[in-house]
């Protein structure tokens, strides 16, 4: 099955700096890559997403890049702010079920 | 509308009961998924449903059963807990019609002691 791997697992910055969390997946067949951010207490919330056909999004402080050939993608935090503090989730989407394969997890925390 | 929910929030349940976890949603989507979420293991998939009436095993099914009782409801039931289904349980719905965004609930805080 997919395998994906997230890194890293926590990640400090101060305010104002960028963050950026990598993960990598080994099924070449994958074509749909969110970003899940999981704020204490409550359920992941999607916060960007890319698919196959991109190589780059972006949203106002947020962008995720794709590297298709090398199988890894980014996500990209510019600018943090306190309330970007959270765990943050990448997925791939693998199967005909639209199932989702979750990397291990990124804990941010921006400091002041 | 409320999303998705679950109840309930926490559970403390003794080795050998059985509990069953609820989950609704009024998206009126298609797909539903229950997943557990242990430190450091991010989110591991337990059983998802593709569809009203069908439902299949994730990554780690093992201990439990599910009901999708219609479009809207997905249960899920641990027949005799061990404490290494300690953990924190979402479930999760989707419209692949629109996007492949997953919607997720609260989350239910299950110990076993």
């Amino acid at each position: 099955g997919e395998n994906v791997e997230q890194h890293p697992s926590t990640l400090s910055v101060q305010e104002g700096d960028s963050a950026v969390i990598k993960c990598t997946y080994s099924d070449s067949a994958s074509n749909y890559f969110p970003w899940y951010k999981q704020e204490l207490g409550k359920g992941p919330q999607l916060i960007i997403d890319i698919r196959s056909n991109v190589g780059e999004k972006k949203d106002q402080r947020i962008a995720v890049t794709l590297n298709k050939t090398a199988k890894h993608f980014s996500l990209h935090i510019t600018e943090t702010q306190p309330e970007d503090s959270a765990v943050y989730f990448c997925a791939v989407l693998t199967g005909t079920a639209s199932k989702l394969t979750f990397g291990t997890g990124t804990r941010l925390q921006v400091t002041l | 509308n409320a999303g998705v929910t679950q109840t309930p929030k926490f559970q403390v349940l003794k080795t050998g009961q059985s509990m069953t976890l609820q989950c609704a949603q009024d998206m009126n989507h298609n797909s539903m998924y229950w997943y557990r979420q242990d430190p450091g293991m991010g989110l591991r998939l337990i059983y998802y449903s593709a569809s009203e009436g069908t439902t299949d095993k994730g990554e780690v099914p093992n201990g439990y059963n599910v009901s999708r009782l219609n479009k809207r409801e997905f249960s899920l039931r641990l027949e005799s807990a061990a404490p290494s289904q300690t953990s924190v349980y979402f479930c999760a719905s989707i419209s692949k019609e629109l996007t492949y965004e997953q919607y997720f609930g609260p989350g239910t805080r299950l110990t076993v002691t």
